[in-house]
């Protein structure tokens, strides 16, 4: 079975710009969640989709927004861009909502914000 | 402020030795996983723990979780160069909806 996959893996962008992270859950799972991680904050919880509706939501601000297609395929997306978005940033999926304690990651998108 | 602090935050150590990471916590958890996340990586599942004083092994890892659910650890036996690697601890605080991670521990095996 194929694990999580993330798109693209490396990216540069420059401040006030917006970028839009993909990610394809394994099959048949139907949740999946987003986190930050920098080497400030550690790992941070931005928002988990299920069912193509937000179900939880972490403390970002309203530049971090995301979404989930039919095919539980999900986008995260942030506008606006500035410095302190450069992170590490994680797409997880889990077979059923809040089902965090059997979620796989992906290998994760690296954002570099100049 | 529910947070997980783990301890140490840095572990350097010669291969063949023993070590123990901690997570600690005033809150009470309904479960704990341990995850390993190597450079360039996503967190990777180790073990879930779900009862209080729960002991799981893993080959030469050992995860152990408190009585009261606060806390866990995790004991490797006879390190590797191969256990190298961020050590995240994380789990959903007792009647909450939330998944808070530990500040992560920081392992480096030397050969």
């Amino acid at each position: 079975k194929a694990g999580v996959t993330q798109t693209p893996r490396y990216l540069i962008k420059t401040r006030g710009q917006q970028v839009t992270l993909s990610c394809s859950p394994i099959s048949g799972h139907r949740s999946v969640s987003w986190y930050q991680q920098t080497p400030g904050q550690g790992l941070q919880f931005l928002f988990e989709y299920f069912s193509e509706t937000q179900r939880n939501k972490g403390n970002f601000p309203g530049r971090f927004s995301g979404r989930q297609f039919s095919n539980s395929r999900s986008e995260m997306n942030v506008s606006t861009l500035e410095l302190g978005d450069s992170a590490l940033y994680l797409c997880a999926s889990s077979p059923s909502l809040g089902a965090r304690e059997t979620q796989y990651f992906g290998p994760g998108t690296r954002l570099l914000v100049l | 402020t529910q947070l997980l602090e783990q301890s140490p935050q840095f572990l350097s150590i010669q291969e063949g030795e023993n070590l123990t990471v901690y997570c600690n916590s005033s809150s009470v958890f309904s479960s704990l996983q341990w995850y390993r996340q190597e450079p360039g990586e996503g967190p990777v599942l180790l073990v879930t723990v779900v009862t209080g004083g729960e002991v799981k092994k893993l080959k030469r890892l050992t995860f152990q979780f408190g009585d009261a659910r606060k806390d866990s650890s995790l004991h490797i036996t006879a390190a590797q160069p191969g256990d190298t690697g961020l050590y995240l601890c994380a789990g959903p605080p007792s009647g909450t909806y939330k998944y808070i991670f530990g500040t992560g521990t920081r392992l480096k095996v030397l050969a």
